[in-house]
């Protein structure tokens, strides 16, 4: 499957800081990529959706100049929080999707602390 | 909107098999996936399978779908301590543009 890499693995800022998220495709181009927030002990809950080349699709409920996504490469896609929060604390997770199977294959993904 | 259902924990003694049930609603489903987390890292994809298809095996897993009651489960054969962690079960539709995760289930495997 596809292989990907986010970095940094974890980051601690404090509040009123931006974050910059990257995620990479290393294998694989990919002109869709995912970008998913995940709560302790909670399921994935889709932030948006990365187009290579085009404005990123934001689900209901995310603000879209506080999570700025930009995919300018096949191969990477990054996610920056802005003014960033206490309650933006979270773990940030991307994902391609590709092969067979339509499968998706996700990043290890990123931990943000708020201070 | 679709939804995804799984219990949230399963415990079972090293060697023995572990069933993880899901239940979905999405009657237009396509393809049904399962994912592996352990803490404090991403999601690992185990396997899918296609929704014409009523069993896949690949090694320890074996994937059965019932899609006449919307229910797919995950058997782990001789689980082992490297199995505990959290499962999920995951869903695309035909025209859905993205995946419908259920909640996850811990599996704790005891020794």
């Amino acid at each position: 499957g596809a292989v990907v890499s986010q970095h940094p693995s974890w980051v601690i800022c404090k509040s009123g800081t931006s974050v910059k998220i990257e995620c990479r495709s290393l294998d694989f181009q990919a002109t869709t990529m995912f970008w998913y927030r995940q709560f302790p002990k909670q399921s994935l809950m889709l932030m948006a959706t990365s187009n290579e080349g085009s404005k990123a699709t934001y689900e209901q409920g995310v603000e879209k100049d506080k999570f700025l996504i930009n995919h300018a490469s096949l191969t990477l896609s990054t996610l920056t929080v802005t003014s960033a929060h206490p309650e933006d604390s979270s773990f940030y997770i991307c994902s391609v999707r590709g092969g067979a199977g339509n499968e998706q294959f996700f990043g290890p993904g990123t931990r943000l602390t708020v201070l | 909107g679709e939804d995804v259902e799984q219990s949230l924990f399963l415990s079972v003694r090293e060697g023995d098999s572990s069933v993880i049930n899901c239940t979905y609603t999405d009657s237009s489903s396509t393809y049904l996936y399962w994912y592996k987390q352990e803490p404090g890292a991403g999601l690992q994809l185990l396997t899918y399978i296609f929704s014409n298809m009523d069993m896949k095996q690949d090694q320890r897993l074996t994937v059965l779908l019932n899609k006449k009651d919307k229910h797919l489960s995950l058997r782990i054969a001789d689980t082992q301590t490297g199995d505990s962690a959290i499962y999920f079960c995951a869903e695309i539709g035909g025209s859905a543009r993205q995946l419908t995760f259920g909640s996850g289930t811990q599996l704790t495997v005891l020794p």
